[in-house]
């Protein structure tokens, strides 16, 4: 199976735009993109989702490239309460088009 | 709504003994998912089910994990006999089929299990 990959940490002020991006090399052909924040002793809380080209949303905008190996979640000016655990979500079509969550991102937010 | 509702939220258990998860979806939401969440492991999905049927289980570690889901507004994972290495946060998501998957999944706040 894949592995669906992020980088482990990111450090960003308050007011920057933060860009985060997920490796999917084997997405399923049909599936989603969807990208999930976590706090502590929370469950994960959606956040995006797009098939292709670029979604925007109130709090976010999802950026994937035409041939969808990878996709970029963009946070425009994060503010402390961003500082969370952010997770893409595909279908890898290595494992039968099994749902992988990515290896998950630790977003800092500082003043 | 309340949202997904799972219990119980903390669960300690020596090994060898039964342990059972219960998961109760959003009302109207038509597909059920099972997570399992370790430092190790990090978040996976275990099975899930369309309209009470499970479709894909290929993530259930083994043979001492079962799942079911009776009704439209019930599920339960169930371990037996339990291990140390099953202890995690097992959560249940609930979400509309959208006609592609993954779609917008609602998390309920996990059972936390700890296995000793």
């Amino acid at each position: 199976l894949a592995k669906t990959t992020q980088p482990i940490s990111m450090d960003s002020y308050e007011g920057q735009e933060v860009n985060i991006t997920c490796s999917h090399n084997n997405i399923a052909t049909n599936d989603y993109i969807t990208w999930y924040q976590q706090f502590p002793s929370q469950g994960p809380r959606f956040i995006i989702q797009g098939y292709k080209t670029k979604v925007t949303n109130e709090v976010a905008s999802l950026f994937i490239p035409a041939d969808r190996k990878s996709s970029t979640l963009s946070l425009p000016r994060v503010s402390l309460s961003d500082t969370a655990v952010y997770y893409c979500l595909v279908g890898d079509r290595g494992g039968g088009n099994k749902l992988t969550f990515g290896t998950g991102t630790q977003l800092k937010v500082e003043l | 709504d309340a949202g997904v509702i799972q219990s119980p939220r903390h669960e300690v258990t020596e090994m060898g003994q039964e342990v059972t998860l219960r998961c109760k979806p959003i009302s109207g939401h038509d597909y059920l998912f099972w997570y399992r969440q370790t430092m190790m492991r990090g978040l996976e999905l275990l099975i899930y089910f369309n309209n009470n049927v499970p479709i894909d289980d290929s993530g259930m570690p083994e043979d001492r994990f079962s799942a079911k889901m009776p009704n439209a507004s019930f599920s339960t994972l169930k371990i037996q006999p339990s291990e140390p290495r099953d202890s995690a946060v097992y959560f249940c998501a609930s979400s509309l089929n959208a006609g592609r998957l993954p779609n917008e999944q609602y998390f309920g706040p996990g059972t936390r299990l700890t296995v000793t």
